[in-house]
């Protein structure tokens, strides 16, 4: 069964300050994706990442996917208020089966301080 | 142009008693997956309908079932709840033919469910 782990589950950071989050999986996918959620809300889609090398960019935020070491990152540069939400790796899953899921980290919440 | 809805908002039901949940996807799309939401964790795949057909099914027991209409809206009931059925109940839809996960996944507002 596919494992997701997300890394750090809480984060802290001072506005202007640069961190990575880290998913790693377990067994072979193709495919990540990164969600946000803000707190009583739902999930709002960031990245879709499909091939392995992919790297995408919006704002503040970059993600990338090494599917050969089951690595996905989510690179927050420069990091302001507006940021502080949970984010959530996502991995797509196809078990032996042959059904297909998403399979969710935990999360990390994040917090930018003034 | 709508997004994904879901209804009611919120519900609260005591255990033993069944439960039916409603989503109506966005505009364009004719999948629908539904997640659980335990709080402080991630969400977890329960099914996905394609077609009026349950496509494919993550670790959840018979007590989950679900409905998809002519309309690509979807229903998802729960018999016999139990205290650790309380969570975020999420509704996601996409367009295509089996698990569209190739591209984004819409979700909705989600229903609160507390089971006591």
């Amino acid at each position: 069964e596919l494992k997701v782990e997300q890394n750090p589950l809480f984060l802290s950071m001072q506005e202007g300050k640069n961190y990575t989050i880290y998913c790693n999986y377990s067994t072979t996918s193709d495919r990540l994706y990164w969600y946000r959620q803000d707190p009583g809300k739902s999930l709002e889609s960031l990245f879709v990442l499909l091939s392995n090398g992919a790297v995408k960019q919006e704002g503040r935020l970059m993600a990338s996917l090494d599917t050969k070491a089951r690595l996905s990152t989510l690179h927050i540069t420069a990091a302001v208020h507006d940021l502080s939400a949970t984010y959530f790796c996502a991995v797509d899953y196809i078990t032996q089966g042959g059904s297909e899921k998403l399979v969710f980290g935990k999360g990390t919440k994040l917090t930018v301080n003034p | 142009d709508a997004g994904v809805t879901q209804s009611p908002t919120h519900l609260i039901k005591t255990r033993g008693q069944q439960v039916t949940l409603r989503c109506s996807p966005k505009s364009g799309h004719d999948t629908v997956s539904w997640y659980q939401q335990a709080l402080g964790q991630g969400p977890q795949f329960i099914f996905q309908y394609y077609e009026e057909e349950e496509r494919q099914r993550g670790n959840f027991p018979d007590r989950f079932s679900g409905h998809q209409f002519p309309n690509y809206s979807s229903e998802l009931n729960v018999n016999a709840l139990l205290l650790g059925d309380s969570a975020l109940y999420l509704c996601a839809s996409s367009w295509g033919p089996g698990l569209s996960f190739t591209d984004t996944q819409y979700f909705g507002p989600g229903t609160r469910l507390t089971v006591l």
